[in-house]
C-alpha cells in the first residue's frame, strides 16, 4: 500500500528562523514528487516539483529535496516570514494510467512575528 | 489564461440529498481529477476524467459519479448525501490524462447536516 506521511503535524517557530519539514513514504517507485502550499479553506498551490531523476529543487526560499532510497523529502524553508503560516502538503504521483496523487495529511505552519 | 475555478464555494445540505459541484478547467488542459479532503486531511483521489470518458477512479461508493463536457469542464455528483461527506472537493486540470502536472481549484465547501 502507498501511504505517505508527514512529520511533524503542527510546527511554530519564530519569525526568522529556518525550519524543515519531512515526508516519508512506503512505495519508493514514484514519478515525481509535489510539495503544496494551503492556506485555511482554500485550494492548494503548488510550491516545487522534483522529478524522480533529480534530487533537489529551489525555488527563492524553499528548497526540496527527494531520496528515493530512503524513502524521503524535505522541504527547506530560510529565513520563516508570518506570511509562510499555512499547511504544506506532500504529494506522490506514481505514473500509471492517471495523474492520481497521494498526498500526506500535512504539516501546520505558524511562524509568530 | 484562467485559472481552474470551481463553484459553488460553499454549499449546506441535508442528508440523503444530492449535489453537484462543477469545475472548469485551465485553459488547453483535456483532463480533470476530483479529490475530497476531509477536515485535518490530505486530499484523496476520487476519479479523474480525460476526454469526456471516466479513466480512473479512487476508493469511492458509486453514488459518487461525474461528467466532463466537451469543453473540459467538468461535475462532481454526489448522490444520497452522508454526514462524511462534510468535506473540501477539489478538482484539479492538467494537459494530458497520466503524469501531468496538476493545477488546482480554489474548491467547493460542502457542509452536509
Amino acid at each position: 500500500k502507498q501511504e505517505v506521511t508527514q512529520i511533524p503535524a503542527a510546527l511554530s517557530v519564530p519569525e526568522g528562523e529556518n525550519l524543515v519539514l519531512n515526508c516519508s513514504f512506503t512505495d519508493s517507485a514514484i514519478y515525481n514528487l509535489q510539495w503544496f502550499r494551503q492556506d485555511p479553506g482554500k485550494g492548494l498551490t503548488s510550491l516545487l516539483l522534483i522529478q524522480s531523476s533529480q534530487r533537489e529543487q529551489t525555488s527563492g526560499r524553499l528548497n526540496a529535496s527527494l531520496d528515493k532510497s530512503s524513502g524521503r523529502s524535505t522541504l527547506y524553508i530560510a529565513a520563516s516570514q508570518p506570511g509562510d503560516s499555512a499547511t504544506y502538503l506532500c504529494a506522490l504521483n506514481y505514473g500509471g494510467a492517471t495523474n492520481k496523487l497521494i498526498f500526506g495529511t500535512g504539516t501546520l505552519l505558524a511562524v509568530q512575528p | 489564461e484562467t485559472g481552474v475555478t470551481q463553484s459553488p464555494t460553499h454549499l449546506i445540505k441535508t442528508r440523503g440529498q444530492q449535489v453537484t459541484l462543477r469545475c472548469s478547467s485551465q485553459s488547453g488542459h483535456n483532463t480533470v481529477s476530483w479529490y475530497q479532503q476531509a477536515l485535518g486531511q490530505g486530499p484523496q483521489f476520487i476519479f479523474q476524467y480525460y476526454r469526456e470518458e471516466e479513466n480512473g477512479r479512487g476508493n469511492f461508493p458509486p453514488r459518487f459519479s461525474g461528467l466532463q463536457f466537451p469543453n473540459y469542464s467538468s461535475e462532481l455528483n454526489v448522490n444520497a448525501l452522508e454526514l462524511d461527506d462534510s468535506a473540501l472537493y477539489l478538482c484539479a486540470s492538467s494537459q494530458g490524462r497520466t503524469q501531468e502536472t496538476q493545477y488546482f481549484g480554489p474548491g467547493t465547501r460542502l457542509l452536509v447536516l
